[in-house]
């Protein structure tokens, strides 16, 4: 079965402080993997999207990394501003295209100024 | 471009009545999806529609739970009979259907309708 695993659950920083967010993915044929970010009440904000083991993709602080079977967001000197919950998705490959989302639960990210 | 919105964005009821939910997409996006995501969880797939033809649905979503998109614009989301689990938020997304790599395409979610059933 297709499935997402995020970890930690939860992370807390200080400001500056850098780390990285793990999801680990099982899928029967990669189409996609995708960042997204969601605040509290709010629905999730697209950040990146990865294909191809290899493939790395960056916007402001953040950089998003691609194995054969786990992704990594990078955040590079955190603000307040980007706590936040984080939401891995895959898009897999079956016998025919689904374009449903899987999602982890997410990890939740506080920044300390 | 507006984005996708939702309505209501809460939704509080008592068990045993209907409510429906209202998603307008993206202007233009021709595919629309709905998820579920209750507390401490990631969304989870309910349907897609791609125009006005319902393409794939979830085992979630049971025979209480009926969506519908018309025209192949707005779509709405019908739970009869709610249940105290139907508690949840209800997320519609919207993609151009213009397919890149591997055919994906963005999926741009709306705030979502928070649903309470009491």
């Amino acid at each position: 079965e297709d499935q997402v695993t995020q970890s930690p659950e939860a992370l807390r920083l200080q400001e500056g402080e850098s780390s990285s967010l793990n999801c680990s993915y099982t899928v029967s044929g990669l189409r996609g993997l995708f960042w997204y970010r969601q605040d509290p009440g709010k629905g999730p904000e697209f950040l990146f999207t990865l294909y191809s083991a290899g493939e790395e993709k960056e916007k402001e602080r953040l950089k998003a990394t691609l194995t054969k079977k786990e992704s990594f967001l990078h955040i590079t000197a955190p603000k307040p501003e980007d706590s936040a919950t984080y939401l891995c998705a895959v898009q897999a490959l079956y016998g025919g295209a689904t374009n449903k989302l899987i999602f982890g639960t997410g990890t939740l990210l506080a920044v300390q100024p | 471009d507006t984005g996708v919105s939702q309505d209501p964005r809460h939704k509080i009821t008592k068990r045993g009545q209907n409510v429906t939910f209202r998603c307008d997409p993206i202007s233009e996006h021709n595919r629309l999806y709905w998820y579920r995501q209750t507390l401490g969880q990631g969304p989870e797939f309910l349907t897609y529609f791609q125009n006005e033809a319902q393409l794939e649905k979830s085992r979630l979503l049971s025979d209480r739970f009926s969506a519908e998109r018309p025209k192949g614009s707005f779509s709405t989301l019908e739970i009869q009979r709610t249940e105290q689990g139907d508690s949840a938020m209800y997320l519609c997304a919207s993609s151009s259907g213009t397919s890149g790599v591997r055919g994906t395409d963005t999926q741009y979610f709306g705030p979502g309708t928070r649903l309470t059933v009491l």
